[in-house]
């Protein structure tokens, strides 16, 4: 079955406390993008990677780490987590940049 | 002006009745309109595409794209209650990325 897997689905932490949220996709997608969804505010992208050891900002960046050493895994990292990044995380891939989206199930972080 | 607005709702609609989402984009030389469905607290999937001016149906779902006005809807007729969800609109950009607007919630009442 195609798809895009993220996990953990659900993470508390505290402040200053590192983490890794994993994402892995099967559909041998070029593109991967990480998106946090926030009321009012829509999706907004975080970091994209067009392939392997190419990765880019997105619209908001701050906070956030990224990496792609291989084509189906694109790990999001908050070094230093803090409580404005309390946020529901989706991982995505697609054969385009701008083109279909493929979400994974998503990732509730909150950071206390 | 955000590159892509939504109403934000909710949109309430009852059962059979037809639901009209509107969507506007502020970058002329968008090429690809996407519309994405939300249940709350999972994952956005898919509904429609479209690329050229004029009406694609797809079962109940109808999106209307008219470049020149820069607007991009989404008509679901004989609305069921498990439409309620939010409905999200995405442009492309001249940056080569995906825009999505902020989501309208629809509301299909019983």
């Amino acid at each position: 079955e195609a798809q895009v897997t993220q996990n953990p689905r659900y993470l508390i932490t505290v402040t200053g406390k590192k983490l890794t949220v994993t994402c892995s996709q099967n559909m041998n997608h070029e593109y991967m993008s990480w998106y946090r969804q926030d009321p009012g505010l829509g999706l907004r992208q975080i970091y994209y990677s067009m392939n392997v050891e190419v990765t880019d900002k997105g619209d908001v960046p701050e906070g956030y780490k990224v990496s792609r050493k291989e084509k189906r895994n694109f790990p999001l990292i908050l070094e230093s987590p803090s409580p404005n990044q309390t946020s529901l995380y989706f991982c995505a891939s697609s054969y385009r940049l701008d083109g279909e989206q493929y979400f994974g199930p998503g990732t509730r972080l909150t950071v206390t | 002006q955000k590159e892509v607005e939504q109403n934000s709702g909710p949109l309430s609609v009852p059962e059979g009745a037809i639901a009209s989402l509107n969507c506007t984009y502020s970058d002329r030389g968008s090429q690809s309109f996407f519309w994405y469905r939300q249940y709350s607290g999972k994952s956005p999937e898919l509904i429609m595409f479209i690329y050229s001016n004029g009406d694609k149906e797809d079962g109940r779902f109808t999106a209307q794209l008219n470049k020149a006005s820069q607007y991009v809807s989404l008509l679901i007729r004989d609305s069921q209650p498990s439409d309620s969800a939010t409905y999200l609109c995405a442009v492309d950009n001249q940056g080569g990325k995906l825009i999505f607007g902020q989501g309208t919630e629809l509301s299909v009442k019983p």
